[in-house]
């Protein structure tokens, strides 16, 4: 059974950089049967996409945060990463990995624990 | 972006109540909205895809129903485990987005 767990610091800085990875056991990104994701969610708020990416490198983001994030996959370790720029108190949030459910449409029945990050000073 | 609208907010409900959650896209979806119950300190876990598909272990008081516009999500017998909060989510197009959660609260 597939299980996700995210890593990363807890506090970043405005202005600096996340960065979070996702390392995933139980099954290989490489297989090629999923895609994977990251959602966010405010401390006691809802939820929000980020993006995807595919074994293959390729990636797709929410326009809302594209011009700041970027997702990349290191399948000899199996994880993949989530890199946000220019971080802001509003990207304050638990972060989760997630994976999107076989068949093609965009639903997540995996998720990892979440991991919480504070932008603070 | 399509928008995704609950309501109630919140209700308070007692064991053995009948729940309905409704959530309302701002343009129509077809059939391709998700139900997650999410615990607090928790994940959320997937429980309804494609509107009434339950996935595999999930309970049987729970239901999906709607298409187009307007879903609903019933507990059709509220077990002591199901206070949480619950989310829609449309998987129509990019980028996916989430309704604002509904709490579900013991009377």
């Amino acid at each position: 059974q597939v299980q996700l767990q995210e890593s990363g610091p807890g506090l970043v800085k405005p202005s600096q950089i996340l960065s979070l990875t996702c390392t995933v056991s139980g099954g290989s990104i490489s297989s090629g049967d999923y895609y994977w994701s990251w959602i966010r969610q405010p401390p006691g708020k809802g939820l929000e996409w980020i993006g995807y990416m595919y074994y293959s490198g390729s990636t797709f983001y929410n326009p809302s945060l594209k011009s700041r994030v970027t997702i990349s996959v290191d399948t000899a370790k199996n994880q993949f990463s989530l890199r946000l720029s220019s971080v802001t108190d509003a990207d304050t949030a638990v972060y989760y990995c997630v994976r999107r459910i076989t068949g093609g449409r965009w639903y997540f029945d995996v998720w990892g624990r979440g991991t919480l990050v504070t932008v603070s000073s | 972006d399509i928008q995704m609208t609950q309501s109630p907010s919140s209700v308070s409900a007692s064991v053995g109540d009948r729940v309905t959650i409704t959530c309302r896209a701002s343009q129509g979806i077809t059939n391709w909205l998700a139900w997650y119950q999410q615990k607090p300190g928790k994940p959320p876990k997937l429980l309804i895809y494609g509107a009434s598909s339950l996935l595999g272990g999930v309970p049987s008081r729970f239901s999906g129903s709607g298409s187009g516009t307007d879903f609903t999500l019933t507990i059709s017998s509220l077990q002591p485990e199901d206070f949480a909060t619950y989310y829609c989510q449309q998987a129509n197009s990019f980028p996916f987005t989430f309704g604002g959660g509904t709490k579900v609260e013991i009377k």
